[in-house]
């Protein structure tokens, strides 16, 4: 059974940072590009960064690039969200998502974990 | 960025009656070289992650029921629930893979009337 359990949320003072976990099990890992999303309170979904399978490829969105850095373990089957600067309109729930085989859609979701920055 | 609208914003529908959302892109998503449109639908219930429905527009994920259907393709597409059910109050997303950044409508509630 495919699992993903992201960690790490927090409140977090304006201009802070944090990095964010997704620990993964049931799929073999290294063979699947990954991806965050986020949600808002009361929001819709918004695509905030993506990665290859092997690491070397990354994508982020405008509002987060330069400012977040994905990464990933696969040795330890774990995705990575570095946070830095962090904005009051960052705070959200943080989904981490495995991409399906074909293209870049999203076939399994964990939980989220809640980021809040806050003062 | 490609924007995705979907309409209406909220609906009500009967048990057993069919629902309709739609969702326009402001660019094509349709691969003209596989005949494939990059449009990707989610269901997401209350306290819940998301979870994939349809891809490639009208590819019903595997465990899926059948009554949902994805259609369109281009710039405009359509999510069809046959014979709404109860497990079915959500709200419903739409999603582009086409390009980068790959961007979500604003999203469609759905509820019983």
């Amino acid at each position: 059974e495919v699992q993903l359990l992201e960690s790490g949320g927090d409140l977090v003072q304006p201009g802070g940072s944090l990095r964010l976990s997704c620990a993964a099990s049931g799929f073999t890992f290294s063979t699947y590009a990954m991806t965050w999303v986020r949600q808002a309170p009361g929001k819709g979904l918004e695509w905030v960064s993506a990665i290859s399978r092997s690491g070397g490829t990354t994508y982020y969105a405008d509002s987060v690039r330069g400012r977040f850095t994905i990464s990933r373990d696969n040795s330890k089957n774990t995705l990575y969200l570095h946070m830095i600067s962090l904005r009051a309109e960052d705070t959200a729930v943080y989904f981490c998502a495995k991409k399906k085989a074909d293209d870049y859609f999203f076939d399994y979701w964990g939980q989220g974990t809640l980021v809040t920055v806050s003062s | 960025d490609i924007v995705m609208t979907q309409s209406p914003d909220s609906l009500a529908v009967s048990l057993g009656e069919r629902a309709t959302i739609n969702c326009k892109s402001s660019q094509s998503l349709l691969y003209r070289s596989t005949n494939k449109n990059s449009l990707a639908w989610y269901r997401q219930k209350p306290g819940q992650p998301p979870k994939l429905l349809i891809y490639w527009a009208s590819t019903r994920e595997s465990g899926v029921p059948d009554r949902f259907s994805g259609s369109g393709s281009g710039t405009d597409f359509t999510l069809s629930i046959s014979s709404l059910q109860a497990e079915d109050v959500a709200v419903y997303y739409c999603q582009q893979y086409y390009s980068t950044p790959w961007t979500f409508g604003q999203g469609t509630k759905v509820e019983i009337k």
